[in-house]
């Protein structure tokens, strides 16, 4: 089964708005990242946040962790057309750092111009 | 150049074919892994191998078979290929270190098994 559920499925705005999405996860982790998968292409890792750390920072993008709810969430601000894609949380929990990551089904993110 | 090749790009089979998707990297990664990705269950660990000749087993390993003879190289064979199996396949590598679990991935290959 699937470590992280995502929510929303989809989210549609307009450009220059802030988009937030949600991940939830199950068991405990030793970290959490979200990648971006363009239509048609590979996902493209964008920020990872360790357990012991509440929120990061890349840019636009402003990644939170809370451990105690298991959930993360992801804001895009002020979001172009170019941030249309779909997103996509990741856990890794490894024991022994495999290094597998367990991916949700994912937010599809519309950037209406 | 550099990074994570896939090949082929698309690919066409039938029932009960044998196929294989071969995977490249250039940057000397020890592990890589290939996923399913499908909708309704996002991506899915097929298998994964932690250096050449170490493989195991991912999710949703049957039906699939891997090997790695060298550490760029992970190829993904399809035995006796079935309808279920049509999907988009992604290979990843993952930076090395014992600190980040990071991925770089493929550009995909979308098989459909007629």
């Amino acid at each position: 089964s699937q470590q992280g559920e995502e929510d929303p499925q989809a989210l549609s705005i307009q450009e220059g708005e802030n988009a937030t999405m949600n991940c939830s996860y199950k068991t405990s982790i030793n970290n959490l990242q979200w990648y971006r998968q363009n239509s048609g292409r590979g996902l493209v890792h964008l920020i990872l946040i360790r357990s012991n750390e509440r929120e990061k920072h890349s840019g636009r993008l402003r990644v939170t962790l809370d451990t105690s709810k298991k959930s993360s969430s992801l804001l895009i601000t002020a979001s172009r057309a170019a941030d249309t894609a779909s997103y996509f949380c990741a856990t890794s929990k490894g024991s022994g750092n495999t290094g597998k990551l367990i991916f949700g089904q994912g937010t599809t993110l519309q950037v209406k111009p | 150049d550099a990074g994570i090749t896939q090949s082929p790009r698309y690919k066409i089979t039938e029932t009960g074919r044998q196929v294989t998707l071969m995977c490249h990297q250039t940057w000397s990664h020890s592990y890589m892994f290939w996923y399913r990705q499908d909708l309704g269950h996002g991506l899915r660990l097929i298998y994964y191998s932690a250096a050449a000749d170490i493989t195991d087993k991912g999710e949703v390993p049957d039906g699939y078979v891997v090997s790695r003879s060298k550490t760029e190289n992970f190829p993904l064979t399809l035995e006796s290929a079935t309808r279920s199996q049509t999907s988009v396949y992604f290979c990843a590598s993952r930076v090395p270190g014992l600190t980040t679990d990071t991925q770089y991935f493929g550009p995909g290959t979308r098989l459909t098994v007629l």
